[in-house]
């Protein structure tokens, strides 16, 4: 059974880069099989998605955050990560890592803890 | 991007009764690309339907999806005490994925 876990600092000031790491286990970020995904969820408000990546390094991001995010996968730690530049306190939410049900079905089935990032001024 | 409506946005039920829950998106979703999650508080969002209507491993059967195109529901049949909670639908039919805002179920 697949897990995932997030990891970061829960403290990020204004302007700078936040850094999040999804580690997984239970399976490998280079079956090929999935999309890992990140999708975050201000306090009390929805969910959104960030963007996944590919074990074959391809991406896609959501516009909203204005190319702000990048998302990058290391198979040798079966690990995935977010980096989100300039941020604000727009920003502040719990962060997920998630896995999808196949390639072709975007839906998450695995989903990581959350990991609650809150940006300071 | 494909806008997600739910409605109601509060489901005052009692345990036993039944629940419809209603998800329309502002464009045709296709392929009937639509998932279903719940969401409890503190807790990550966990899968219930995925492809409109195909439940996820270990989803009890009284959670039903159904719906195309730009309509969809989820029917929980009879509802149990552990079935509180908040409900989103996200389509994957057209990227950016994107979620509705919520449906929260509570004990009446």
């Amino acid at each position: 059974q697949v897990q995932m876990q997030e990891s970061g600092p829960g403290l990020v000031k204004s302007s700078e880069t936040l850094s999040l790491t999804c580690t997984v286990s239970g399976g490998s970020v280079s079956s090929g099989s999935y999309y890992w995904s990140w999708i975050r969820q201000p306090p009390g408000k929805g969910l959104e998605w960030i963007g996944d990546v590919h074990d074959s390094g391809s991406t896609n991001h959501n516009p909203s955050l204005n190319g702000r995010g990048t998302i990058t996968v290391d198979t040798s730690k079966n690990q995935f990560s977010l980096n989100l530049s300039s941020v604000t306190a727009a920003d502040t939410a719990v962060y997920y890592c998630a896995k999808t049900v196949t390639l072709s079905e975007d839906a998450f089935d695995i989903w990581g803890q959350g990991t609650m990032v809150s940006v300071s001024s | 991007e494909i806008v997600l409506t739910q409605s109601p946005g509060t489901l005052s039920l009692s345990p036993g009764e039944r629940g419809t829950l209603s998800c329309r998106a502002s464009q045709s979703v296709s392929s009937s690309s639509l998932a279903w999650y719940q969401q409890k508080p503190g807790q990550s969002p966990r899968l219930l339907i995925y492809g409109a209507s195909s439940r996820a491993t270990g989803v009890p059967d009284r959670f039903t999806g159904s719906g195309s195109g730009t309509d969809f529901t989820l029917t929980i049949s009879r509802l149990e005490p552990e079935d509180f909670a908040v409900y989103y639908c996200q389509q994957y039919s057209s990227s950016p994925w994107t979620f509705g805002q919520g449906t929260k179920v509570e004990i009446k």
